[in-house]
């Protein structure tokens, strides 16, 4: 079964500390793998992207990683802003035109 | 701001009414997808649309009832609800590469 599991559920760390969120999926085939960030009552917004052959992207102070083997992926925050409260979403598409593995998400607060 | 615009952001309906949700993009995609979001569960795919005509149908109930009439809009009718349809909709575009542009969402109350 094609399932997407994102770790841990939710998150509170203090403005600028880092932190790294996880996600492990079993889906095949195996198309690319998404990070998107949304805020509480909004729609998601996309982070990055990354195929098969990409292990690692970064967004401004957002970086994420692939591990296409062990079928891993990582997003990591660097010195967190209170702007960065919210839920983070791992996506992952199969190879089709459609259809979208979406994970429960992270829900990540900053503290001042 | 996405490009992609959703009314009304609230709305909170009894179950015997008839109401519709409305979506516009302004990004020149060709699809158009309906998802529904519950409180700490994955978003679900509800219906998907590729040039204006329906590609995907995830087992949804009759009482939702989505009508593309060009690339642009999408609506979502809805009609005898359950309380259980209480959750943020939303609708998104895709052009290439299926990336996704998600609107700010409907919140619905069905009491």
């Amino acid at each position: 079964k094609n399932q997407v599991e994102q770790s841990p559920q939710s998150l509170i760390i203090l403005e600028g500390k880092n932190c790294t969120l996880q996600c492990n999926y079993t889906v095949s085939p195996f198309s690319n793998l998404r990070w998107y960030k949304q805020d509480t009552g909004r729609g998601p917004v996309s982070l990055t992207i990354m195929t098969f052959s990409e292990n690692t992207k970064s967004n401004g102070r957002y970086t994420a990683t692939l591990d296409a083997d062990t079928k891993q992926s990582s997003l990591h925050i660097t010195a967190s802003q209170l702007s960065d409260s919210a839920s983070y979403i791992c996506v992952v598409s199969p190879d089709s035109n459609y259809q979208l593995i979406w994970g429960a998400g992270t829900k990540l607060i900053i503290k001042p | 701001e996405t490009g992609v615009t959703q009314t009304p952001r609230h709305l909170v309906m009894g179950m015997t009414n008839k109401k519709s949700l409305k979506c516009e993009q302004h990004l020149g995609h060709n699809a158009m997808y309906w998802y529904k979001q519950s409180a700490k569960k994955p978003l679900e795919l509800m219906f998907v649309y590729s040039l204006e005509e329906r590609v995907e149908n995830n087992s949804v109930p009759s009482r939702f009832s989505p009508e593309c009439p060009n690339s642009s809009h999408l609506f979502l009718h809805l009609h005898t609800l359950q309380p259980e349809d209480s959750a943020l909709y939303l609708c998104a575009s895709s052009g290439p590469y299926n990336e996704q542009f998600f609107g700010p969402g409907t919140r619905l109350t069905v009491l």
